[in-house]
């Protein structure tokens, strides 16, 4: 069992550039999470996504940020025109099922804008 | 008031001190909650689960909550230099909807010195 696999591990972007960071669920899992965590925050989220489907982008920034759960391939989280302030660890993790207690989380992007 | 407060600490103890970690919150909602485990550059791991108010124990580790205060704690006996980590609580309402999104406290950065 792998876990949940997030790549890559360390990310570094001029302002302006594109951020892609993915994230591979459990195997069984079908229901994702990303959660961004800024220095001396805590973990928040932004989005949850089923396969094909987004179910919640409530915590995502309106603009620039977009999430998606192809039927085949990882889950992307996609960063346009990265500024400074989105320098932070973005974490994903996945659930069987929406319910239950908590989710298993992957060892994050530390995503760091230059 | 933020949904969940968390005292970041830091914390120091002695190898083999009782350390209690505490959290409050003020959604009322809240019925599921969890303490996770973040070692330095990894991701959360879950460590406790309970629902609703009351004790559970998981060899060193007991996890507390008491709805009718919004206060929730954990407890380490017997702590170990390995328990160094940040403890993160995290909550949630019932499933479905964005109460089914988990909310985390800020994290509390623990030091156990042999």
């Amino acid at each position: 069992n792998a876990g949940v696999m997030q790549n890559p591990r360390h990310l570094v972007r001029r302002r302006g550039q594109e951020a892609r960071l993915r994230c591979s669920p459990m195997k069984g899992h079908s229901h994702v999470y990303w959660y961004r965590q800024l220095p001396e925050e805590g973990l928040k989220f932004m989005v949850y996504l089923q396969k094909e489907n987004i179910i919640d982008e409530s915590g995502m920034p309106k603009e620039r940020f977009s999430a998606e759960f192809p039927k085949e391939g990882p889950s992307i989280l996609r960063i346009q025109q990265v500024v400074r302030g989105d320098s932070a660890a973005y974490f994903c993790a996945s659930s069987q099922d929406r319910g239950g207690y908590g989710y298993t989380f992957g060892s994050g992007t530390r995503l760091t804008v230059v | 008031q933020k949904e969940v407060e968390q005292d970041p600490g830091p914390l120091s103890v002695p190898e083999g001190a009782i350390v209690s970690l505490n959290c409050t919150y003020s959604n009322s909602a809240f019925q599921y909650f969890m303490w996770y485990r973040q070692y330095s550059r990894k991701g959360p791991e879950l460590l406790m689960y309970t629902y609703s108010s009351g004790n559970k124990e998981d060899g060193r580790f007991t996890a507390q909550v008491d709805k009718s205060s919004k206060y929730i704690s954990l407890f380490i006996r017997d702590s170990q230099p390995s328990d160094s980590a940040t403890y993160l609580c995290a909550m949630r309402g019932r499933d479905g909807g964005s109460q089914g999104n988990l909310i985390f406290g800020k994290g509390t950065k623990l030091s156990v010195k042999p």
